[in-house]
């Protein structure tokens, strides 16, 4: 079946640089797009952007257009979500998710801290 | 500020019927877009709901329907449970930002 699992949460200090995976199996990891959506503490969710896993190419929510960056391996069926310059409003639960199928499949989630 | 707008919370007794709304634009609900619904315990990762307006996963009871009409969409709850306490998230794709858009969340209580 389609899943994806994410990396372990991470705490960070403000200014520092994030980076998390998400592992795609079950499916053509080239075929379709992985989003990156994220949750701040007892807030909604919020699209940062899109990768096309087979060209590399992305596409970003204006917000974290030049702090995010999303990138793949596909040797590895892993997409990469990178987010620079963090300031303590980047403390949230950060979701890949794929559209295959008739719905999306989300990842667990990986929640990192900003703190100094 | 989200694209898509739901009402903040609703609420009804055991038994009764709910519904949430979500409202968008031309760009994305009325351009024709699918809108898919989240339901979404506090400390877990979103579950789909509805998918393409009005389709359930096996697995969910069909006691939650979804509906899409112009630039809104809703989701329909009868027979509330306890157990449907959560947060609903109704999401669709905007042609203007080229990607998704989700409204701002919904908590259902039930009294």
């Amino acid at each position: 079946q389609v899943q994806l699992v994410q990396s372990g949460a991470e705490v960070k200090k403000p200014g520092a640089s994030v980076k998390v995976s998400c592992k795609a199996s079950g499916y053509t990891f080239t075929g379709y797009y992985i989003h990156w959506v994220r949750q701040a503490p007892g807030q909604g969710l919020e699209w940062m952007g899109r990768i096309n896993p087979k060209s590399g190419g992305a596409n970003y929510a204006q917000k974290f257009q030049g702090r995010v960056t999303m990138t793949r391996d596909t040797s590895i069926s892993t997409a990469y979500m990178e987010v620079s310059s963090l300031r303590s409003d980047d403390t949230a639960v950060y979701y890949c998710a794929t559209p295959t199928g008739d719905f999306p499949t989300w990842g667990q989630g990986t929640l990192v801290t900003v703190s100094s | 500020q989200s694209v898509l707008t739901q009402p903040p919370s609703v609420s009804g007794a055991p038994g009764q019927r709910v519904t949430i709304s979500c409202t968008g634009s031309t760009s994305n609900i009325g351009a024709g877009y699918d809108v898919d619904w989240y339901q979404q315990i506090p400390g877990t990762a979103p579950k789909v709901l509805i998918y393409s307006n009005s389709d359930r996963p096996s697995g969910v009871p069909d006691r939650f329907s979804g509906s899409k009409s112009g630039t809104s969409a809703s989701l329909a709850i009868t027979g509330l449970q306890a157990e449907d306490e959560a947060d609903y998230y109704c999401q669709s794709y905007d042609s203007t930002l080229s990607g998704w858009v989700f409204g701002g969340g919904t908590k259902v209580t039930v009294l």
